[in-house]
């Protein structure tokens, strides 16, 4: 089975730090996903990434950035933390002809 | 912009009886997909089924079935013989056909609290 693992499930931080989520996927995907989850919100997509060193916007993009070196990580940065990113994050990956996705089980970070 | 609608926050449902969610969605492409995902506590996102829509046959899993109407762009989810394992969040989500590999991104709905009573 694919496994997407994301290297945190609870993360606290404060308030101007730097985060960096991490996230690996194992069955060699092109495409991988950020998505932001908040309750009445569903899920929000924030980038995305179809191959190595590439990378695109989302719908909300504002306050992150990201990274993707190799092909099986795609890290979500939050270059100053602040308190209305705290959020469920979860991170996705898929199979060009696929098409189907699989997910982590998220990282729930709060920012103090 | 494809647009997820789901309008119902919340149902209940009695274990053993059937429930019926809802989802609509706009769009202007003709190819597209459609898929219900359910999320757990676990927080781990499962997918429950999935629909293409140049196929007019509803799609069926076991359980869990769909009523696709395209021309109202209506995508519901029926679940047969509700089980207490059904509590989740369900998500409906709405891919359009692949051009450019960056041009698949699913976009999800806000999500239907489902909760199974015994």
């Amino acid at each position: 089975d694919v496994k997407v693992t994301q290297s945190s499930r609870y993360l606290v931080k404060r308030t101007g730090e730097k985060v960096f989520l991490e996230c690996v996927q194992d069955m060699d995907h092109e495409n991988m996903f950020w998505y932001r989850q908040d309750p009445g919100l569903g899920l929000r997509l924030i980038y995305f990434s179809y191959d190595v060193k590439m990378k695109e916007k989302g719908d909300i993009p504002e306050g992150y950035s990201v990274s993707r070196e190799k092909k099986e990580r795609f890290s979500l940065i939050l270059e100053s933390a602040s308190t209305n990113q705290t959020s469920m994050y979860l991170c996705a990956s898929s199979l060009l002809p696929t098409r189907l996705y699989t997910f982590g089980s998220g990282t729930r970070l709060t920012v103090v | 912009a494809q647009t997820v609608t789901q309008s119902q926050p919340e149902m209940s449902v009695q274990e053993a009886e059937t429930v019926t969610l809802s989802c609509t969605y706009d769009t202007s492409e003709s190819n597209y997909y459609l898929f219900w995902y359910k999320q757990p506590p676990s927080r781990q996102m499962i997918l429950v089924i999935r629909q293409e829509a140049y196929k007019q046959q509803n799609a069926t899993e076991n359980r869990f079935s769909v009523n696709f109407q395209k021309a109202a762009k209506s995508f519901s989810l029926k679940i047969s013989d509700s089980q207490l394992g059904d509590t989740a969040m369900y998500f409906c989500a709405f891919m359009k056909s692949a051009g450019r590999a960056g041009s698949y991104q699913l976009t999800f709905g806000k999500g239907t609290k489902l909760s199974v009573i015994p």
